[in-house]
């Protein structure tokens, strides 16, 4: 049972719009939530992360939302850029048995056209 | 420079032949991690480790073994490879677990014929 999900695995948008990537999980018990990005031919890099006990955390361009209710989190960027192009991973860390497990979902492909 | 490296970082080798990919990191963390990503999914946590003398089985642990005798290097044995067991293995490393960026080596690309 996969336990971290990211349903869209492309998305294409236009720079100076945004994207919203977007990831569900099952899991009540997370503690935090990440997303990475990764480039070709490089291991990933950390964009942001949240609390399980805030529902925002905002860093420059990027916007990370948490709904527990719904359990679900959305990355925004604004605007999107060129650069931007890459793979985003969401990912899922710790719970009340296991703080160091991680779980990711399987990424979405972001195409920022210019 | 801060950084965490893996050798090697391309690896063919054959069923049944013991190996080990090596993770060292030089930021005195505490939490490192083994992942293998495959073709189309995510990274899949295989061990990780709290800190020294202290590893845990991630979700695919089977067929591999891991060691933290000190600090900075967590490598990744696999004792019997399979062709199973082709896959990008990417290492990670952060102070602690949670918040805490996780630092990712540059990947080990392995082939088991």
């Amino acid at each position: 049972d996969q336990q971290v999900k990211q349903n869209s695995p492309s998305l294409s948008v236009q720079e100076g719009r945004i994207s919203i990537l977007n990831c569900d999980y099952t899991n009540s018990m997370f503690d935090y939530f990440l997303w990475y990005k990764k480039y070709p031919a490089e291991g990933p890099t950390f964009l942001i992360s949240i609390s399980s006990i805030k529902d925002k955390n905002e860093d420059g361009r990027f916007t990370v939302f948490l709904n527990k209710s719904a359990k679900h989190l959305s990355l925004h960027i604004v605007p999107s850029q060129p650069g931007d192009s890459a793979v985003y991973f969401c990912a899922a860390i710790g719970d009340s048995t296991n703080a160091g497990k991680s779980t990711f979902g399987d990424g979405t492909t972001l195409t920022v056209k210019p | 420079e801060a950084q965490v490296t893996q050798n090697p970082r391309y690896l063919i080798t054959v069923t049944g032949k013991k190996l080990t990919v090596t993770c060292s990191q030089n930021m005195n963390h505490e939490y490192m991690s083994w992942y293998r990503q495959d073709p189309g999914l995510g990274l899949r946590q295989i061990y990780y480790s709290m800190n020294v003398e202290v590893t845990d089985k991630g979700d695919v642990p089977e067929g591999y073994k891991v060691s933290r005798k000190e600090k900075r290097n967590f490598p990744l044995i696999l004792e019997s490879p399979s062709p199973n067991q082709t896959s990008l293995y990417f290492c990670a490393s952060s102070f602690s677990v949670g918040a805490d960026t996780q630092y990712f080596g540059p990947g080990t690309r392995l082939t088991v014929l």
